[in-house]
């Protein structure tokens, strides 16, 4: 079946370093979204990418979608302690019916 | 528009009993489907629907049962609860079951089970 792994488990960095989350498929995906969870608070989407290559960003995000669209990663540039969060990938399995989740990134961003 | 909706936030069970977790929304959103959220394990999909009267299992069923009777509702029954079930609880609606749709989640419930 199609496995999705996203790495790092954990990060800790201080306020002002870059941090980086990837998502990485056994197999070829249709598309990818992005999903930030706040301690205590519920998934909430940021952004999904569809072709291959593609490139977006979001102020301090940049997301990217890998030429074989088999891995993905999010990458924030002098983080803030309002990056604080989980950080999910997630993708479209079953025919387009069933949204799976990554394991998820949990960030920590110290003073 | 109160987007998606959960009752109740916290709730403590033993174990051999049962409850509904409700979920609501006021989007007219087609597809609904209910997450389970377990430390270090992600969110794994329990049920979804593409619309009244439809559902279908995702990747955790077992234990669990749906009804989508109107567009707006997607209740979660606990048949027997087991401390297995202990997680938290997150409905999540989207304007159709396409591939493209963002997914609009519910605040969640947090369940123990003793």
């Amino acid at each position: 079946g199609q496995q999705v792994m996203q790495i790092p488990q954990y990060q800790h960095v201080q306020e002002g370093e870059d941090f980086t989350t990837y998502c990485n498929s056994s197999t070829t995906l249709s598309n990818i979204q992005w999903y930030k969870q706040r301690p205590g608070g519920h998934p909430v989407f940021l952004i999904q990418l569809v072709k291959s290559g593609e490139v977006k960003k979001q102020k301090r995000l940049t997301f990217q979608f890998g030429e074989a669209k088999k891995n993905s990663s999010l990458h924030i540039t002098a983080t803030q302690t309002t990056d604080v969060g989980t950080y999910f990938c997630a993708f479209v399995t079953g025919g387009g019916n069933k949204l799976t989740f990554g394991t998820g990134t949990q960030l920590k961003v110290e003073l | 528009n109160a987007g998606v909706t959960q009752t109740p936030k916290f709730q403590v069970l033993k174990t051999g009993q049962s409850m509904t977790l409700q979920c609501a929304q006021d989007m007219n959103h087609e597809y609904m489907s209910w997450y389970r959220q377990d430390p270090g394990m992600g969110l794994r999909l329990i049920h979804y629907s593409v619309g009244a009267g439809i559902t279908d299992q995702g990747e955790v069923p077992n234990g669990y049962n749906v009804s989508r009777s109107t567009t707006e509702d997607f209740p979660l029954r606990l048949l027997s609860a087991a401390p297995s079930q202990t997680s938290v609880y997150f409905c999540a609606s989207s304007r159709t079951s396409g591939r493209t749709d963002t997914q609009y989640f519910g605040p969640g419930t947090r369940l123990t089970v003793l």
